[in-house]
């Protein structure tokens, strides 16, 4: 696609419940990430997928975050027995090269009550 | 110490008048750094890239690096209000290529 989109662009959920939160990254990117993003703070690292692999998940606060890029394109992360902290806007983005920056998505903000 | 550090502001500047962000990183190992501008309630956008010591210049706009002060910095000249914006300094590694943000710093340009 032209855009990095991601699905749904809110999400409301009970505290307890689990999650997907959906990426589609820019056609032939093959660099995925995933970062967190709360209210007055920048972007906040989660994984990195280079083709399918998670080539680095060091970000993910805990094992209730996980995500997944089966096929090389599309990201599902999940996040399971969510809590009120895990509320943020969850951002996506894709690079074909790291050197020139990564492209975001709309994100998906996420709120636990 | 946190990995990238920027005055979160709100810097105000008038319009017409030169903004200077600055932002610093610890890793020393840091290659390729980036400035993003994010309006409220809006994703990163990506408006300048750099990955050598000096100035590079893009419109309006002029990135600076020092590496050996680790520094990098952000200059809009002839600043108009739609510059007002979240200035996002953003350092990555090779080795990583996790691309570490600082948390921004929020610019007022004022007619």
């Amino acid at each position: 696609g032209a855009g990095v989109s991601q699905t749904p662009s809110n999400k409301v959920t009970e505290k307890g419940k689990y999650v997907e939160l959906r990426c589609d990254p820019i056609s032939g990117h093959t660099a995925l990430y995933w970062y967190r993003q709360s209210l007055g703070q920048g972007p906040e690292f989660l994984i990195y997928f280079q083709g399918t692999g998670a080539a680095d998940d060091s970000g993910l606060p805990n094992d209730r975050f996980f995500a997944v890029r089966p096929e090389g394109s599309v990201s599902t992360l999940k996040i399971q027995r969510t809590e009120r902290g895990d509320s943020a806007v969850y951002l996506c983005a894709s690079s074909l090269d790291s050197d020139r920056g990564r492209t975001f998505g709309s994100g998906t903000r996420l709120t636990v009550v | 110490q946190k990995e990238v550090e920027q005055n979160s502001g709100p810097l105000s500047v008038p319009e017409g008048a030169i903004a200077s962000l600055n932002c610093t990183y610890s890793d020393r190992g840091s290659q390729s750094f980036f400035w993003y501008r994010q309006y409220s309630g809006k994703s990163p956008e990506l408006i300048m890239f750099i990955y050598s010591n000096g100035d590079k210049e893009d419109g309006r706009f002029t990135a600076q690096l020092n590496k050996a002060s680790q520094y990098v910095s952000l200059l809009i000249r002839d600043s108009q209000p739609s510059d007002s914006a979240t200035y996002l300094c953003a350092v990555n590694n090779y080795n990583t290529d996790k691309l570490i943000f600082g948390t921004g710093t929020r610019l007022q340009v004022f007619p």
